[in-house]
């Protein structure tokens, strides 16, 4: 297996941009989660998905992101306008238990710069 | 690349010896818990897991301890390599069935 999947792996933007990373997931898990790993706050949950159904996403900083999961092998995090507070590493990570509490795996991120 | 902060804690060893690296958690109704390993650069990778029922795991090399008592984890590394060095997050299943990451400690092996 390929592991969990994202692009692209860096992303350099300047304010006001729309941004869009991408995650693939392991094949057949059910779950999966978006993070992000800032210097300040370490890493983050963001949202988590269920059966493409978002769950939780208490974590979304604001209205400018939004996170979309249209199948079982695709899910997009979008941030319009960015602004460069939201410069980090963004992580997908996904995992295969019915509660999606068990072992999550993660992607190798995307580093965000927005300038 | 980056992917962790500059002020996390520093655990420097030489090579050969044993690593031990703890964690603190907060909620003592959390009943999972998963140490993972970050390379400079790349995601986070489990190592070993351990349920609330159990106090002690080994995998290979390494080795979970739990104490329930004083909500304290800790990571053992047997005779450390270079290899290991990485940054290392607890993490702990809490309400709402959500993982939530420890701070992370940096393990710095000196050849």
């Amino acid at each position: 297996d390929a592991g969990v999947i994202q692009s692209p792996r860096h992303e350099v933007t300047e304010m006001g941009q729309e941004v869009t990373l991408r995650c693939k997931p392991i094949s057949g898990h059910n779950s999966l989660f978006w993070y992000r790993q800032t210097m300040m706050r370490g890493l983050e949950l963001l949202i988590y998905f269920n059966n493409n159904v978002p769950i939780d996403d208490s974590g979304m900083p604001e209205d400018r992101f939004s996170a979309k999961m249209p199948n079982a092998s695709f899910s997009t995090l979008k941030i319009q306008p960015s602004e460069p507070r939201d410069s980090a590493v963004y992580f997908c990570a996904s995992s295969f238990v019915p509660s999606g509490t068990d072992t999550q795996y993660f992607g190798p991120g995307t580093r965000l710069t927005v300038l | 690349g980056e992917s962790v902060g500059l002020h996390l804690p520093t655990l420097s060893v030489q090579e050969g010896d044993n690593s031990i690296i703890n964690c603190a958690y907060s909620n003592s109704a959390s009943d999972y818990f998963i140490w993972y390993k970050q390379e400079s650069g790349k995601g986070p990778q489990f190592i070993i897991d351990i349920r609330s029922n159990m106090d002690k795991r080994q995998g290979q090399r390494v080795t979970v301890l739990l104490n329930k008592t004083v909500k304290h984890l800790s990571l053992q590394i047997a005779a450390t390599q270079p290899g290991d060095s990485a940054v290392y997050f607890c993490a702990e299943i809490n309400a709402g069935n959500m993982l939530t990451f420890g701070g992370g400690t940096r393990l710095m092996v000196k050849p």
